[in-house]
């Protein structure tokens, strides 16, 4: 969707790199979602951000939103083989947290 | 650990054929949804759901067809396949309350020959 970009498209990052994802919207977000997917399977829920800027973290993998530039990233410090995979953000446009419209995706390769 | 089950996984199928995409979850979600991915990873969605008896085109359209007679079932159906239609079909649920993250099913590759 061209409301929500994603970047990169595709990143390939050497094992104990740390990376960042971006994820910028046109639209006002009221709330961001961050998925993992292997390739050919389903979605991974990772972390949600409400709407007026929030920071979280899990594990090795931390996640912004900025209210102003209405754009999110996701920081993962440290790479490892594990977090290869799809990352997909989605927006709540409606504020219902439902009905998501997802990002392009960003392919992440992690060599060793 | 999402309970949220599709099924088949992987259905090949000739032109001209009906199928059904099962996709059943066992959390009681009122809302849920189906989600088409283009091989370029985006999704979009095509159905959705906000309980029993309730069913809304989504943002792409689609030729597909769905139900919502139980809670816990939505059926996707295309009457009489075509290639166009060959795609990744993934659905989702999601509640309502404190946890609002959707989860999603592993899946149906399909693959109209």
């Amino acid at each position: 969707s061209q409301e929500l970009e994603q970047s990169p498209q595709s990143l390939i990052v050497q094992e104990g790199k740390n990376l960042t994802i971006n994820c910028t919207s046109s639209k006002t977000l009221y709330g961001l979602y961050w998925y993992k997917q292997k390739y050919g399977e389903g979605l991974i829920f990772l972390m949600m951000l409400q709407k007026g800027g929030e920071e979280k973290s899990h594990e090795k993998i931390t996640a912004k939103l900025d209210e102003k530039k209405q754009q999110s990233s996701l920081h993962i410090t440290a790479s490892q083989p594990s977090h290869a995979g799809i990352y997909l953000c989605g927006a709540d446009y409606t504020g219902t947290a439902s009905k998501l419209t997802f990002g392009t995706g960003t392919r992440l390769q992690v060599t060793l | 650990e999402a309970d949220i089950y599709q099924t088949p996984r992987y259905l090949v199928i000739g032109t001209g054929k009906k199928i059904t995409l099962e996709c059943s979850q066992t959390m009681g979600h009122d809302k849920m949804y189906w989600y088409q991915q283009d091989p370029g990873m985006e999704l979009h969605l095509i159905h959705y759901s906000y309980g029993v008896n309730s069913t809304e085109k989504g943002d792409l359209s689609s030729e597909s067809t769905v139900s919502r007679i139980r809670t816990e079932h939505f059926p996707l159906t295309l009457e009489s396949a075509r290639p166009s239609h060959t795609s990744q079909y993934l659905c989702a649920s999601s509640g309502t309350g404190g946890r609002t993250e959707a989860f999603f099913g592993q899946g149906t590759r399909l693959t109209v020959v």
